[in-house]
């Protein structure tokens, strides 16, 4: 199917690491995208990673890609209030499609 | 720079009604995507339009139309509405070469 999985909630506390996971479906999809989505707001672009990676860093954001497993995360440092947000997970795949498939969401809860 | 603009923000409709919503993309950018976010989901893919053809399209029914303007602007269609298009309604805009979407804050259809 096209399901692309996420953990609905995850909570921590200021200053700790935040981790998301996600699933996708498709060994060929050629981008893995994670966005972020604010109450009332459209989708930011975080990250993105290709499928020839294993990880990417940038800032406070890393991101690991396990292409055997069709496993994709992303890791936020020194997580603060203002990363409270829904956190999308989204794969392109393989040329010839251009729509993207989203996850359901993760909604991440930081605790001051 | 402006980025995504979407108009307009709401909009309550009634059943059997039409709606028009519009999307004028990034400065630079010449490729439109609509998604449909029902609550507490994820993004679901409508279609694409790219040099003012639909270049792709999601499993959305025929009652979705869209059309792409000479300056790239876009409008959405939904004829015959149905409760369950009640919806945040995301426009993305993107170029070939960049890599990911820029989406806008969105359109809150509510069908009564």
């Amino acid at each position: 199917g096209e399901d692309v999985e996420q953990s609905l909630f995850l909570s921590v506390r200021e200053g700790d690491s935040s981790v998301i996971n996600c699933t996708y479906t498709d060994s060929s999809s050629t981008y893995l995208y994670w966005y972020k989505q604010e109450p009332g707001a459209g989708l930011q672009l975080l990250t993105y990673i290709f499928s020839n990676m294993d990880m990417k860093q940038d800032q406070r954001l890393t991101v690991l890609l396990n292409k055997k497993d069709k496993h994709l995360s992303l890791r936020i440092a020194d997580t603060q209030t203002g990363d409270s947000a829904i956190y999308f997970c989204a794969e392109k795949r393989d040329s010839g499609t251009y729509k993207y498939i989203f996850g359901t969401g993760t909604r991440l809860k930081v605790l001051a | 720079d402006a980025g995504v603009t979407q108009s307009p923000t709401h909009l309550i409709k009634t059943r059997g009604q039409q709606v028009t919503l519009r999307c004028s993309p990034k400065s630079g950018h010449d490729t439109v995507s609509w998604y449909q976010q029902a609550l507490g989901q994820g993004p679901q893919f409508i279609f694409q339009y790219y040099e003012e053809e639909e270049r792709q399209r999601g499993n959305f029914p025929d009652r979705f139309s869209g059309h792409q303007f000479p300056n790239y602007s876009s409008e959405l269609n939904v004829n015959a509405l149905l409760l369950g298009d009640s919806a945040l309604y995301l426009c993305a805009s993107s170029f070939e070469g960049v890599v990911g979407y820029t989406f806008g804050s969105g359109t809150r259809l509510t069908v009564v």
